[in-house]
């Protein structure tokens, strides 16, 4: 069965430093993945996707993620935390063998960013 | 940008009445549009499937006659809550896809959520 899990339910990093989310696929197909973020009462914005070009993906405010197809990976980082990135964070898989090109979630991960 | 409107952002209703949920693409045709209910503190749980013109497709667990979709036109998607109880009480988020280059490596688009609380 094809899934997505993320490592780590919550995340605590000091403005400033490195933001590490992870996030693990399981798929027998070429995946499509996406990393999104959700501010409490909101819905979810996109901060990048992987289609199968370039590996590395570069997002909005900072993010980027590496596709590692060996590692089955699709790992989101920030080299510098802001208190703005505090949010939670899925990361998403849209399977190419599906007929509605559905997304399946992780479960989630809180980012907490302290002063 | 593609925008989602989804409306209202939340709603109090007494329990064994019905609620509907509208969600909108402003800017673009979607003939799928998805559901979504997330619990606080959890992931997003994909309810259903709905198709422009045809029925909707529900996920395994989701009861039909519970959750009505209807998807009446290309922009329009609408889930009613019928005899809602304080367990239904959550957040749905709608989604659409705006096709772009593809199905399925389009990203989709989400709505800001409705806040249904039952009592």
């Amino acid at each position: 069965a094809q899934s997505v899990t993320q490592l780590g339910s919550h995340v605590s990093v000091s403005e400033g430093a490195l933001v590490l989310l992870r996030c693990n696929y399981s798929s027998s197909v070429p995946p499509y993945l996406f990393w999104y973020v959700q501010y409490p009462n909101q819905g979810l914005q996109l901060l990048l996707k992987y289609t199968s070009a370039a590996t590395l993906v570069k997002g909005i405010n900072g993010f980027e993620a590496e596709f590692k197809k060996s590692e089955t990976s699709f790992h989101l980082t920030k080299p510098s935390a802001h208190m703005r990135d505090a949010a939670e964070y899925f990361c998403a898989v849209s399977f190419g063998s599906s007929n509605t090109g559905k997304l399946i979630f992780g479960q989630g991960t809180t980012l907490q960013v302290k002063p | 940008g593609a925008v989602v409107s989804q409306h209202p952002s939340w709603v109090i209703c007494k329990s064994g009445t019905s609620v509907k949920i509208e969600c909108r693409s402003l800017d673009f045709q979607a003939t799928t549009m998805f559901w979504y209910r997330q619990f606080p503190k959890q992931s997003l749980m994909l309810m259903a499937t709905s198709n422009e013109g045809s029925k909707a497709t529900y996920e395994q667990g989701v009861e039909k006659d519970k959750f009505l979709i209807n998807h009446a036109s290309l922009t329009l998607s609408t889930l009613t809550v019928t005899s809602a109880h304080p367990e239904d009480s959550s957040f749905y988020i709608c989604s659409a896809r705006d096709l772009g280059t593809g199905i399925f490596n389009s990203p989709l688009h989400f709505g800001n959520g409705t806040r249904l609380t039952v009592t």
